[in-house]
């Protein structure tokens, strides 16, 4: 059964603790992102990869971190440096680096702060 | 700066009518587009695109219009059904350059 697979799909955090959101795809896809879904906001780019051992920094970077060590997983980590974490996560991936692609999105996890 | 504008937070439709959600994008470089459909708590789900050498894309019920010099797009659903209730996404990219750009999306209300 392919597709993307994002887990937990409710996770919480302490304050100063960093939590780290997985984002698993067997479909084979080169390219895969992070976005923060917050009310009203529409979705806010964190990081991105387009190949394995690569990624960039989105429009809201600051207080995370990624790592790609492999195509088919790309986790984020929520740092205890990111002040309002509390929001719904959606990773994402796309077929090919470059060119005009459709993106497809995991369920998506909500972190919430305790 | 928002490169890609959603101006109708909400759009309420009475089941069988048109609905007709806009979006507007200020950067000349874009040159494919894309709708989304989410529903809460689920990730969103690929509607419909157009690339910019196409004025129009149609799909069963949805039809995506892109007018370049206006630099305005739209997505009309018709009939709408009560399942088309969520929110809508559009979304602009180049090539060369995946990460797509999104707008703060629309919230359709179809009422039966």
């Amino acid at each position: 059964d392919g597709g993307i697979t994002q887990s937990p799909k409710y996770l919480f955090r302490k304050e100063g603790q960093n939590v780290t959101l997985s984002c698993e795809q067997n479909l084979n896809h080169d390219a895969m992102y992070w976005y923060r879904q917050d009310p009203g906001q529409g979705l806010r780019l964190i990081y991105y990869s387009q190949i394995v051992n690569d990624f960039q920094k989105g429009d809201i970077a600051e207080g995370y971190s990624v790592s790609r060590e492999k195509k088919e997983s790309f986790p984020l980590t929520v740092t205890s440096a990111q002040k309002n974490p509390t929001a719904f996560y959606l990773c994402a991936t796309t077929p090919r680096q470059g060119g005009m692609e459709t993106q497809y999105f995991g369920p998506g996890t909500r972190l919430l702060v305790l | 700066d928002q490169q890609v504008k959603q101006n109708s937070p909400s759009l309420s439709v009475q089941e069988g009518r048109i609905s007709i959600l806009n979006c507007d994008y200020t950067n000349s470089m874009f040159d494919y587009f894309l709708w989304y459909k989410k529903y809460p708590a689920e990730g969103p789900t690929f509607l419909i695109s157009i690339s910019s050498i196409k004025d129009k894309n149609e799909d069963g019920r949805f039809t995506v219009f892109l007018n370049k010099s206006a630099k305005h797009l739209s997505l009309h659903i018709v009939p709408s059904q009560p399942g088309d209730s969520a929110v809508y996404f559009c979304a602009a990219t180049f090539s060369g350059n995946t990460p797509l750009v999104f707008g703060k999306g629309t919230r359709l209300s179809v009422i039966a």
